[in-house]
């Protein structure tokens, strides 16, 4: 089944370290975004990329890094100079130029 | 103050009763979008308008252009429907602006 598929569903991680979230598509979606969602706060766009090896900062970066090196798989990094770090991650894709974008599951992050 | 705005913040509604969810937007759009959210997080597209009304099956959404209104109606609730719903615009430039959402429960 084609689809967007984000792990691990929850994630721990300790204050100051480095962790990765993964997203993968196979729906040959050329666009892909990372969102954050806080309580009571709407979606906010940390980094979108239109198309391979090329990638533009959402309006909250800072804190985060990506890549794209394959069409498929853009995964997010959380640094430690996050400040604010747990959040529920979304991660999405589209047919460029589309309207539409498809929603992965989500992973749920806890910084203790 | 937010691009988009939506209320109620919280609804409780009992089984067969008709919803309302209101979304007013203040960016220009090419096109909005009614998402729901499922416990646990995941999102599903419901509607995207850019004018009119469109139906699926008890849901039915409404855009009106020139007062920058869109409403999400949901007829004979019922308690599968608790989630959240997310109004969201894509504004020119294809930036999403994102509402905070509505937490519907509807109680059997």
């Amino acid at each position: 089944d084609g689809g967007i598929t984000q792990s691990p569903k929850y994630l721990f991680r300790k204050e100051g370290q480095n962790v990765t979230l993964s997203c993968e598509q196979n729906l040959n979606h050329d666009a892909m975004y990372w969102y954050r969602q806080d309580p009571g706060q709407g979606l906010r766009l940390i980094y979108y990329s239109q198309i391979v090896n090329d990638f533009q900062k959402g309006d909250i970066a800072e804190g985060y890094s990506v890549s794209r090196e394959k069409k498929e798989s853009f995964p997010l990094t959380v640094t430690s100079a996050q400040k604010n770090p747990t959040a529920f991650y979304l991660c999405a894709s589209s047919i460029s130029g589309s309207e539409t974008q498809y929603f992965g599951p989500g992973t749920r992050l806890l910084v203790l | 103050k937010n691009e988009v705005e939506q209320s109620p913040q919280n609804l409780t509604a009992q089984e067969g009763e008709f919803i309302t969810i209101n979304c007013s937007y203040s960016v220009g759009i090419s096109a909005l979008h009614w998402l729901q959210q499922h416990p646990g997080g995941g999102i599903v597209s419901l509607f995207m308008l850019s004018s009119g009304k469109k139906k699926h099956g008890r849901l039915i959404a409404t855009i009106n252009i020139q007062e920058k209104h869109s409403s999400l109606h949901i007829t004979a609730s019922h308690p599968r429907d608790s989630a959240v719903y997310i109004c969201a615009a894509l504004a020119r430039g294809n930036q999403f602006y994102f509402g905070t959402g509505t937490s519907l429960t509807v109680i059997p």
